[in-house]
């Protein structure tokens, strides 16, 4: 059973603070890692994506990804209100079409 | 602009009826997913579909049914058979299988 754990949370952060959202996987052979955002009532959205261990930065973001310790996590710097949402962590084996999603971990910014 | 359609965003069903939730993408994307999502829960796959004329079953696939007939179209019918339909459903595709998938607006089904 291929599994994605995530904190469901709440994680409350101040404005301007640092957001930091982990996700662990149990299948040694994923090789493709997603995060997505997710507003109340409206649909997944990409955020960043990450093949290989290290860290890959998009702006206010950066994903950090090491397959020893099966671990992919999300920073959020600069953290805005805007920024609350629900954040899904997808893992994807080789070769395979289907990701495997954790259940979201809950991100409250407060001004 | 390229994109995924879900259509209608909300829909009611009536006992023992069938309905139907539209998927169309521009981006020419090979594969096609319907999820369930419900209130507070993470997604569930339905059906999958990584070629026309080809479709697999999710983890929930009973009471559900696709056709593939189309590059551009998954549709999803929920039939009479699935009895806890009201849920979030997400129409969802990707160009390959190392790609990440790219979601619609979400159709929101209830029971009248």
């Amino acid at each position: 059973q291929k599994e994605v754990e995530q904190n469901s949370g709440p994680l409350s952060v101040p404005e301007g603070a640092i957001a930091s959202l982990n996700c662990t996987y149990s299948d040694r052979g994923s090789q493709s890692f997603f995060w997505y955002r997710q507003y109340s009532g409206k649909s997944p959205e990409l955020i960043m994506s990450i093949y290989s261990n290290g860290d890959k930065e998009d702006g206010r973001f950066t994903a950090q990804l090491n397959k020893a310790s099966q671990y992919v996590s999300l920073l959020i710097r600069d953290s805005q209100p805007s920024d609350s949402a629900t954040y899904l962590c997808a893992v994807k084996p080789g070769g395979s079409y289907i990701p495997t999603f954790g259940r979201g971990t809950s991100l409250i910014v407060h001004p | 602009d390229g994109g995924i359609t879900q259509s209608p965003k909300y829909l009611f069903r009536k006992e023992g009826q069938n309905v139907t939730l539209s998927c169309e993408q521009n981006l020419n994307h090979d594969a096609m997913y319907w999820y369930r999502q419900d209130p507070g829960q993470g997604l569930r796959l339905i059906y999958y579909s990584q070629i026309v004329n080809d479709f697999q079953k999710g983890d929930i696939a009973e009471g559900y049914s696709v056709s593939r007939e189309k590059k551009e179209s998954f549709p999803l019918t929920v039939t009479s058979a699935q009895k806890n339909p009201t849920a979030f459903y997400l129409c969802a595709s990707s160009i390959g299988s190392h790609q990440p998938q790219h979601f619609g607006d979400g159709t929101r089904l209830s029971i009248l």
